[in-house]
């Protein structure tokens, strides 16, 4: 177990609607990442929020949008969700924006249909 | 932006054999080089790490190897276990605001009894 909390771990949805991943960081961790796991994409680095201020941006979408609010968890909300949003979202944490390791969470597995 | 190549995409071998991974990155600025293990529906989980200043480094039947000449970085494993059986992921990080590592697509290592 990293300490890395998600919720819900099974979400299962239909194609334009819009969905809330959540995700609570490592005790004393002040960084929280978001990832996207497609099988054909691969593991993807989305979007980073450090003590609550977006840090990095990495291949997300528009019809996606990320916040971490003032206890440091995180969400990542998706709207208008089409069939290939279909992925394992994880939320990853770290002590701060300059630490090395990253620990993972157990993601949410997201079916759109 | 960086980009990761990883090989072979499948491993297959004999328990007690050794397997090795290997990966190779663009960016000569990467300085940070993490190894995951992802079991079937699961976290990826960090198993070791290396660091632009050191070229190889060892923690029991693993270990990871990084010519930063050549850019290609390799994961070892000896005395191979059926529990060893998991899909591996290299990562590059480029310093800059943040760590993001850019992963390779993954290799799918099995271990036959």
């Amino acid at each position: 177990d990293s300490g890395v909390t998600q919720t819900p771990k099974h979400l299962i949805t239909a194609t334009g609607q819009r969905v809330t991943l959540r995700c609570s960081p490592r005790s004393g961790d002040l960084s929280v990442y978001w990832y996207q796991q497609s099988l054909d994409q691969g593991l993807q680095f989305l979007i980073q929020y450090y003590n609550g201020e977006e840090r990095a941006k990495g291949n997300i979408l528009e019809r996606f949008s990320a916040q971490q609010f003032p206890d440091l968890h995180s969400e990542l909300n998706l709207s208008s969700l089409e069939l290939g949003d279909s992925a394992l979202y994880f939320c990853a944490s770290s002590v701060s924006t300059l630490a090395y390791e990253q620990y993972f969470g157990p993601g949410t597995r997201l079916t759109v249909t | 932006g960086e980009n990761v190549e990883q090989h072979p995409s499948t491993l297959s071998v004999q328990e007690g054999d050794s397997a090795v991974i290997k990966c190779t990155y663009s960016d000569s600025a990467s300085n940070y080089f993490p190894w995951y293990k992802q079991e079937l529906g699961k976290r990826p989980q960090l198993i070791i790490d290396i660091r632009s200043n050191v070229g190889e480094k060892k923690d029991q039947r693993i270990a990871v190897t990084l010519n930063k000449t050549a850019k290609h970085f390799s994961l070892h494993i000896t005395e191979t276990q059926p529990e060893d059986s998991a899909v591996y992921f290299c990562a590059a990080s480029t310093p800059g605001g943040s760590y993001i590592p850019t992963f390779g697509r993954g290799t799918s290592l099995i271990v036959h009894p």
